[in-house]
């Protein structure tokens, strides 16, 4: 069965400083990926998405994040993080040919912005 | 722009007592999830939902479990007898389907509680 790893589980940044969270994941074959983030109180929105093409998508705020398929990584950057940017972000899988449509998440990242 | 909605936001139960979750998915879409996060844990998928039936279901998803569509807006979630163990966040989720390359798109969640 697929798994997706994030290995950052909190990260504390200043603002203005550059963001990197790693997200792996274990599947060998065609995979779509996601980032989703979550804002205290709130629900999961999509931040970005890869289906197929360029394999770095640029997302809502700022985000980006690049598809490795030789490292079966997907990590999320953005290159000066904001106050507004404090959340926890999940990774998410969906490994298509399985004939499972569910996603598969990460453990989250706490992202802690000090102003 | 549509959303996903889920009622109520939060519930507090008994154990042994059963509970019903509610959401309302975005219209036009066709496949339906339940997720659920224990507190400090990932994102789990519990159950997919197409064409009214059960598509797929986890481990988790067991006989204390069912989902039901009794309308043509509701997508329910049903826990007969409820165990301390199954206090959580629980997530609805929808996605449009036609093809695999459709991002879900998450209601903010029924925070469960269980005492």
């Amino acid at each position: 069965a697929q798994s997706v790893s994030q290995h950052n589980h909190h990260v504390i940044l200043s603002e203005a400083a550059s963001l990197e969270l790693g997200c792996n994941y274990s599947y060998g074959g065609t995979v779509n990926l996601f980032w989703y983030v979550q804002y205290p109180g709130q629900h999961l929105q999509l931040l970005l998405k890869y289906f197929s093409g360029d394999p770095l998508v640029k997302g809502i705020k700022g985000f980006e994040a690049e598809f490795i398929k030789s490292k079966f990584s997907f990590n999320l950057r953005k290159p000066s993080v904001q106050w507004s940017d404090t959340a926890e972000y999940f990774c998410a899988v969906n490994a298509l040919g399985t004939g499972r449509r569910a996603l598969t998440f990460g453990s989250g990242t706490r992202l802690q912005v000090q102003p | 722009e549509p959303e996903v909605t889920q009622t109520p936001s939060h519930q507090v139960t008994q154990m042994g007592q059963e509970v019903i979750l509610r959401c309302v998915p975005i219209s036009n879409h066709l496949y339906f999830y339940w997720y659920r996060q224990i507190l400090g844990q990932k994102v789990e998928f519990l159950v997919s939902f197409y064409n009214n039936e059960i598509s797929e279901k986890s481990e988790i998803f067991d006989d204390q479990f069912s989902v039901e569509r009794p309308d043509g807006s509701n997508f329910t979630l049903k826990i007969r007898s409820t165990k301390l163990e199954d206090s959580a966040m629980y997530f609805c989720a929808s996605r449009r389907g036609g093809t695999s390359n459709t991002e879900a798109f998450f209601g903010q969640g029924t925070r469960l509680t269980v005492v």
